[in-house]
């Protein structure tokens, strides 16, 4: 069975440093990754993803990801963080194939707090 | 991008009544569609998964009776929450996987608040 971890249930960062939420996964062979964003009352929001090839993932609004096998790791990044990033943030995974394929594990998610 | 839009966005209904929440998608054809609760402060729980023209998959726990789920055309699934109570109240999402792709990219909905008083 897969699994998504997400380990702090909260990050409060200043805006204009660095931000990092973190995601570790457990998924047997080579996963799908995502990163997702939800602003309160809304529907989930895609930021990037991770399929195949290099394992630095740029995204919407600043975001990037690196996708570290030996580490089973995607954490989100962003180089200066905005006020306006302020929102839950879920990682969630895809198996590459076989049973359950098109079913998403979400992490529990992460509040992002950038305070101003 | 391919969009997928939900009504009502929110619904207030009293207990006993049923509630339908329809999700669509805009732009393509949805093979399958998933059903998911989030409550306040939590992740997103998978209902169920909803194949075109097939009844739907439940997730363990979930009753089918009480959350019924339509799925009668390539851009179009709807949940009845049957005789709703306010335990029932949450916020449901619905996300649309798109026909064709290589790989099984969701796409979500906005999301719909459901209050049973």
């Amino acid at each position: 069975a897969q699994s998504v971890a997400q380990p702090e249930d909260q990050v409060n960062v200043a805006e204009g440093n660095p931000l990092t939420v973190k995601c570790t996964y457990s998924v047997s062979g080579n996963p799908y990754l995502f990163w997702y964003v939800q602003y309160p009352n809304r529907g989930l929001q895609f930021l990037l993803k991770y399929i195949t090839g290099d394992n630095l993932v740029k995204g919407s609004y600043g975001f990037e990801a690196e996708f570290n096998k030996s580490q089973t790791s995607f954490h989100l990044k962003k180089p200066s963080a905005l006020v306006s990033d302020s929102a839950l943030y879920f990682c969630a995974s895809l198996p590459y194939s076989g049973a359950g394929s098109y079913q998403l594990t979400f992490g529990k998610g992460t509040k992002l707090s950038v305070i101003p | 991008g391919a969009v997928v839009s939900q009504h009502p966005s929110w619904v207030i209904c009293k207990s006993g009544t049923s509630v339908k929440i329809e999700c669509r998608s805009l732009d393509f054809q949805a093979t399958t569609m998933f059903w998911y609760r989030q409550f306040p402060k939590q992740s997103l729980m998978l209902m169920a998964t909803s194949n075109e023209g097939s009844k739907a998959t439940y997730e363990q726990g979930v009753e089918k009776d009480k959350f019924l789920i339509n799925h009668a055309s390539l851009t179009l699934s709807t949940l009845t929450v049957t005789s709703a109570h306010p335990e029932d109240s949450s916020f449901y999402i619905c996300s649309a996987r798109l026909r064709g792709r290589a790989y099984n990219e969701q796409f979500f909905g906005p999301g719909t608040r459901l209050t049973v008083l």
